[in-house]
């Protein structure tokens, strides 16, 4: 069976804080692809990143960074020195037929 | 913009009246793919097609939905005898490629409501 798992459901904090979005996921198979997903309050879903299995390289993308740890089955996501307009619900899924997280609605304030 | 585009943005409907959305993928993208998002929770996966195939359906599909791709272009995704259950978000995706593990690019949803 395949689950991911997104154990913070509400995180809020202040403009240029640090923040991580922790994904948690399972998975009998050797080959999956890991996504994180940004949903503003417009509804639409934005592709931040995919990480392949077999790359356990962690990347960062301008404020954005991610950390993959197959050890653990985590793919964390770390926002640092938030904005307001960070402010959305991330998703975390794993592929095969996409299974999503539930979402972790971030808000960050002035 | 050539992004994933769903029509219409918004529906009211009664209770037992049938809907049905449409979604444009991005047009050199084969597969396609239908989500439903309930008010605080993640996407659930509906079903997929690859062309105009319909390869896999979630138990989340019931008999009243029905989805199509005839020409393995636009999808529609058809609701009948609505319920006041079905009221959701209902997401289309698209990408590339038969195989391998590709990024999938979602449209801007369809926002139903069962009154």
């Amino acid at each position: 069976a395949q689950k991911v798992t997104q154990a913070q459901t509400e995180i809020s904090v202040v403009e240029k804080e640090d923040v991580t979005l922790d994904c948690v996921y399972e998975t009998r198979d050797t080959t999956y692809y890991l996504f994180w997903y940004k949903q503003p309050p417009s509804g639409e879903l934005v592709f931040l990143i995919r990480r392949n299995s077999f790359d356990e390289q962690n990347e960062i993308s301008g404020r954005y960074s991610w950390n993959f740890q197959k050890s653990t089955s985590s793919f964390n996501f770390t926002i640092t020195a938030s904005q307001v307009v960070d402010s959305a619900v991330y998703f975390c899924a794993l592929i095969v037929d996409m299974r999503f997280g539930a979402g972790t609605r971030l808000t960050v304030k002035p | 913009d050539t992004g994933v585009s769903q029509d219409p943005r918004h529906k009211i409907t009664k209770r037992g009246q049938n809907v049905t959305f449409r979604c444009d993928p991005i047009s050199e993208h084969n597969r396609l793919y239908w989500y439903r998002q309930t008010l605080g929770q993640g996407p659930e996966f509906l079903t997929y097609f690859q062309n105009e195939a319909q390869l896999e359906k979630s138990r989340l599909l019931s008999d009243r939905f029905s989805a199509e791709r005839p020409k393995g272009s636009f999808s529609t995704l058809e609701i009948q005898r609505t319920e006041q259950g079905d009221s959701a978000m209902y997401l289309c995706a698209s990408r590339v490629g038969a195989g391998g593990l590709k990024t999938q690019y979602f449209g801007p949803g369809t926002r139903l409501l069962v009154l």
